[in-house]
């Protein structure tokens, strides 16, 4: 079956510039979780959706960050004005439930210049 | 600061031969670790878990080991195959429950023919 898919695979951009990420869960799962792994550093948990409770942003940097998901399936991170420092690889994750394994997507890599 | 360290970014084994990577955790209050492998272009995959009570967890070629006196715990995989050469991150959380795991900044594997 499919699993975790995100858009676009890879994003280039100027510092300043908004950027939207995409992730398509796992049909059925209705945990979602977003992560950034920089440079040399291991995955940094973002923010966490659960059916229709209200998500835990515990995780995002800055106001700059928002996610959405609409309709307890595809979900969309928004990096507002990015900065240099936001250039990291974005992971999107999805489970059946809270503790359930996570089924990774294959990352978008936002590289801001 | 890293709760969670894998303090050797990479390491080389023979075919046929035991690898063992290494995780060390500063917060005692961990209690539920696991280790994730990843391959280029791809999600991280869960591989094998083990909650505090127990101190080994077996699932065919792979064991893990947890020390938590030491606040240490290591994969082992034996007999290694070309196959597995991919990066390893160890990951932890308070509570079996909890979706908020800590990863570490990962170890790359190569195993050799």
């Amino acid at each position: 079956g499919a699993g975790v898919s995100q858009s676009p695979s890879n994003k280039v951009t100027e510092k300043g510039k908004d950027v939207e990420l995409r992730c398509d869960p796992i049909s059925g799962h209705t945990a979602l979780y977003w992560y950034r792994q920089s440079l040399g550093q291991g995955l940094e948990f973002l923010i966490y959706f659960q059916g229709n409770s209200a998500p835990d942003k515990s995780g995002l940097p800055s106001d700059r960050f928002s996610a959405e998901r609409t309709g307890g399936s595809v979900s969309t991170l928004t990096i507002q004005r990015t900065q240099q420092e936001d250039s990291a690889v974005y992971l999107c994750a999805s489970s059946l439930g809270l503790g359930s394994e996570q089924y990774f997507g294959p990352g978008t890599r936002l590289t801001v210049t | 600061d890293q709760q969670v360290k894998q303090n050797s970014p990479s390491l080389s084994v023979q075919e046929g031969r035991i690898s063992i990577l290494n995780c060390d955790y500063t917060n005692s209050m961990f209690d539920y670790f696991l280790w994730y492998k990843k391959y280029p272009a791809e999600g991280p995959t869960f591989l094998i878990s083990i909650s505090s009570i127990k101190d080994k967890n077996e699932d065919g070629r792979f064991t893990v080991f947890l020390n938590k006196s030491a606040k240490h715990l290591s994969l082992h995989i034996v007999p290694s195959q070309p196959g597995d050469s991919a990066v390893y991150f160890c990951a932890a959380s308070e509570t079996p429950g909890t979706y908020k795991y800590i990863f570490g900044t990962g170890t790359r594997l190569k195993v050799l023919a």
